[in-house]
């Protein structure tokens, strides 16, 4: 169970244009996903977390303008990189859980982001 | 400032032998410690994890080892095998079920 799917797994876009990234939890209802950003041979840092049925809450240093997310519903948030840039370049990962207390992030496989 | 410090960054271990990744945390807040690991590409999958009222846990050939005073935690596993060859994290929660990540450590068994 507590099964993350993330899609796609891998995307190439031209400098200047969007990307959609879209995470699901497909056994189990989550009010709160997260997003991470991984650079090569780095760790997993936290870009924001998203609240469905509000507002992303985004952490220090990530521009809210540039990653918009969206949560529409208790399974479904999406990543949107809006004017990507060569910088953007990245593994975008997304996480959920399906609630508190002992219950651990579950990660979806990433999505390999390349622009051009 | 790192929330979580991991150790080492690299390791390699003949295959049998016994690999152990250390994590040390300040945050007493913190009170879930699970230990991930990922394979080039993919997404971290959950390896095993440790609430701070027990001092060790272990799932067949992983074992968590978990010292609450000195705010150390270690994950050991044992007969490593070149399947194990991967990166590891480890991480602790804190406040809005927020996860900090350690640094990685990226663990090369050798057949």
């Amino acid at each position: 169970g507590a099964v993350v799917s993330q899609h796609p797994s891998w995307v190439i876009c031209k400098s200047g244009t969007s990307v959609k990234i879209e995470c699901r939890s497909l056994d189990f209802q989550a009010t709160t996903m997260f997003w991470y950003r991984q650079f090569p041979k780095q760790s997993l840092m936290l870009m924001a977390t998203s609240n469905e049925g509000s507002k992303a809450t985004y952490e220090q240093g990530v521009e809210k303008d540039k990653f918009l997310i969206n949560h529409a519903s208790l399974t479904l948030s999406t990543l949107t990189v809006t004017s990507a840039h060569p910088e953007d370049s990245s593994f975008y990962i997304c996480s959920a859980s399906p609630g508190q207390g002992t219950s651990p992030l579950h990660f979806g496989n990433g999505t390999r982001l390349t622009v051009t | 400032q790192q929330q979580v410090k991991q150790s080492p960054q690299s390791l390699i271990v003949q295959k049998g032998g016994i690999s152990i990744i250390n994590c040390a945390y300040e945050n007493t807040a913190f009170d879930y410690f699970p230990w991930y690991q990922q394979f080039p590409g993919k997404g971290p999958a959950l390896l095993i994890a440790i609430r701070p009222d027990v001092s060790e846990k272990k799932e067949g050939r992983f074992t968590i080892s978990f010292n609450k005073s000195a705010k150390q935690f270690s994950l050991h596993i044992m007969d490593s095998q070149p399947g194990d060859s991967a990166t590891y994290f480890c991480a602790a929660r804190g406040n809005f079920n927020k996860f900090y990540f350690g640094s990685g450590t990226k663990l090369n068994v050798k057949p």
